[in-house]
């Protein structure tokens, strides 16, 4: 079964530092999401990307988030300045086919803002 | 966008009875229904879905019911067992391409 491995599984910041949450997809997959999940909620849409360009984003992705690909394959979600209620699980997840919803979640990143 | 409602939010059932989950979904549009389980402190874990072109499917004792007229789908448990306690997610899957969730059912199996 294919594998989306993310780094790191878990990282403590202090509230206004910058952290940068990575993910490696599925190789040769054009889409590509990035989810949030706050402890005891729903698992939220931040953002999606297809073939190296932001598809869509949800409100919670404002100007403090961005994506990027910086060596074609690997993905970074970054965020510039953390407050407390960025703390939360992030989950990357590819389809197991494009254009369709059977998406592989990685094992997430627990960010802790202080 | 999508809104996905799911109920109940806490189900709490004897082990061996049968357990449903229960979603509703506002995008017509909407094609691809996954049910995900999650595990504390793990990832969403796909058990079951169904497409809008089929009414239900059935895996072993998980089965999963689509009304697309009334737009809602439930998640059926049969004989259920102390490991099936977790998080259950229902999710709808739309024409802009993304999985909305719904807020997720604790269900806990007790022995």
């Amino acid at each position: 079964e294919p594998e989306v491995t993310q780094t790191p599984s878990h990282q403590v910041t202090q509230m206004g530092q910058e952290v940068i949450l990575r993910c490696v997809p599925i190789s040769n997959h054009l889409y590509f999401y990035w989810y949030r999940q706050i402890l005891g909620q729903k698992v939220e849409f931040l953002v999606s990307f297809y073939n190296n360009e932001i598809s869509e984003k949800s409100e919670i992705f404002d100007d403090q988030f961005s994506v990027e690909r910086p060596d074609g394959s690997n993905f970074t979600l970054k965020i510039r300045s953390t407050k407390l209620e960025d703390s939360a699980m992030y989950f990357c997840a590819n389809p197991r086919q494009e254009h369709t919803g059977e998406l592989f979640f990685g094992e997430g990143s627990r960010l802790t803002v202080l | 966008g999508e809104n996905v409602e799911q109920h109940p939010s806490t189900l709490s059932v004897q082990e061996g009875d049968s357990a449903v989950i229960k979603c509703t979904y506002s995008d017509s549009a909407s094609n691809y229904f996954p049910w995900y389980k999650q595990e504390l402190g793990k990832r969403p874990q796909l058990i079951i879905d169904i497409r809008s072109n089929v009414g239900e499917k059935k895996d072993q004792r998980i089965a999963v019911t689509l009304n697309k007229t009334a737009k809602h789908f439930s998640l059926h448990i049969t004989e259920t067992q102390p490991e099936d306690s977790a998080v259950y997610f229902c999710a709808a899957w739309g024409s802009n391409y993304k999985l909305t969730f719904g807020k997720g059912t604790l269900l806990t199996v007790n022995p």
